[in-house]
């Protein structure tokens, strides 16, 4: 079974439509992201929990919300859908109890998300 | 704030080497790294160096890393079709264990 799964894989919505994209985990991480994926941009950041009660904006925030509803879960909102929120989405974790000496980050297969 | 900037794309025949090159701009960043997408997938790591060091070896790969100038390597000896993907170099913001991603570098091996 996979470490990190993310919920749907594909999704097609429209304008305006409110969007949920779910991450699960199964490694006892405590820290979590979402990163949104673009043809040549790489990877950014959209928001980042290192607990329960932790919750941080990353670059690209604006649009997005998050929720972090146990150690395990980390949601993704879309509240009002729009085209250039088109992108390939992926969570991530990585471990702080007992941090990694080198603080790798392990993703999810990722969502693919378009907005018509 | 921090940049990570890659090229977008190398092209090689299968069982010559490869080296996809990365510039960064936060020169206290304790680690970098090199993370692989294989189409389809989600992002694993493949290496990573600590800053201070020069060089790292594992097996096919090397990294060479040239703090004065910001300027990171990855080269894959004998490269093979398997290896073609995406390569993302990544340094970690210190301050708030973010990473930060370069723009990744779409590796594309010929038979």
């Amino acid at each position: 079974d996979a470490d990190v799964t993310q919920t749907p894989r594909n999704r097609i919505t429209k304008t305006g439509k409110r969007i949920m994209l779910e991450c699960s985990q199964t490694k006892g991480h405590d820290r979590m992201y979402w990163y949104r994926q673009d043809p040549g941009l790489g990877l950014r950041l959209i928001y980042y929990s290192f607990d329960v009660k932790d919750i941080n904006k990353g670059e690209i925030s604006d649009g997005y919300s998050v929720s972090r509803q146990a150690q395990a879960k980390f949601s993704l909102s879309l509240e009002s859908a729009i085209p250039n929120q088109t992108a390939l989405y992926f969570c991530a974790t990585s471990d702080l109890s007992t941090p990694s000496i080198y603080n790798e980050q392990f993703f999810g297969p990722g969502t693919r998300l378009t907005v018509l | 704030g921090e940049d990570v900037e890659q090229s977008l794309f190398l092209s090689v025949r299968e069982g010559d080497s490869s080296v996809i090159n990365c510039t960064y701009t936060d020169s206290s960043s304790t680690y970098l790294y090199w993370y692989k997408q294989e189409p389809g997938a989600g992002l694993q790591l493949l290496t990573y160096i600590f800053s201070n060091m020069d060089m790292k070896q594992d097996q096919r790969l090397t990294v060479l890393l040239n703090k004065k100038d910001k300027h990171l390597s990855l080269r894959i000896a004998d490269t093979q079709t398997g290896d073609s993907a995406i390569y993302f170099c990544a340094e970690l913001e210190d301050s708030s264990y973010k990473l930060i991603f370069g723009s990744g570098t779409r590796l594309l091996v010929r038979p």
